[in-house]
């Protein structure tokens, strides 16, 4: 199985940072990582498939970028609706896997 | 309008069998790229990916629960169903389903989630 270990666990920013977040993977994964928000009981919401590719309707402070086994989830100009738990997936090989997820909230 | 929705018991007891369904509305998982997937998450925990069921009847498991696992649903039918035998309660979990639309069919992201059932095992 593709491991995929995310850093930090855990953030704390203010409204109009710039964040970071990495998802590293045990082995390559080509062009199949995507990131999802999750917000205290409800369901994960797709915000970028294929690395980079932004999904419909997400904010364009949202931008993924990476290769190989490095990937990166950069949310800019921060704001309040942006808190949550971030998850990197991979969908290369089976079975698909997930990140453990890293939790911004606000300082 | 697409949606999902798990259905199933909320408590299980320990070497029980369960089975949810995932009813599907708005698409049809005979639309060939269509495919439907579980995904769990334990109480404070990361999500994982449990099993995918694709529009041409492939399915695909998770290898940590590899044996105990089965998705089914005839691509016809509007309903997907995971059953998971011999429960623990290191399954207690919300599940989710989830679709993953043609065009996403390479990268198998989800872009319309279920709410989740929250299934507790314990006796």
């Amino acid at each position: 199985d593709i491991h995929l270990t995310q850093s930090p666990i855990s953030l704390s920013a203010s409204v109009g940072d710039r964040v970071t977040i990495t998802c590293r993977a045990s082995q390559g994964v080509g062009n199949w990582l995507a990131w999802y928000q999750q917000k205290p009981g409800e369901a994960p919401r797709l915000l970028i498939h294929a690395i980079s590719t932004l999904h419909t309707g997400v904010s364009s402070r949202f931008s993924g970028s990476g290769s190989g086994t490095d990937f990166v989830l950069t949310i800019s100009n921060l704001q309040p609706e942006d808190f949550g738990t971030y998850y990197c997936q991979q969908a290369n090989s089976f079975p698909r896997t997930f990140g453990q997820g890293t939790k911004v909230d606000f300082k | 309008q697409v949606t999902l929705r798990e259905s199933g018991p909320a408590l299980v007891k320990p070497t029980q069998t369960l089975t949810l369904t995932c009813t599907l509305s708005g698409f049809s998982l005979n639309t060939r790229g269509m495919c439907v997937s579980w995904v769990r998450q334990s109480p404070g925990k990361a999500l994982q990916w449990l099993a995918r069921l694709d529009w041409d009847g492939d399915k695909y498991y998770t290898t940590s629960l590899r044996g105990r696992i089965s998705v089914s649903g005839d691509p016809s039918t509007s309903q997907v169903v995971l059953t998971l035998t011999n429960v623990d309660p290191a399954d207690t979990a919300t599940y989710f389903c989830a679709r993953i639309p043609p065009d996403y069919y390479g990268s198998e992201s989800y872009d319309f989630w279920g709410q989740g059932t929250l299934v507790t095992v314990s006796s």
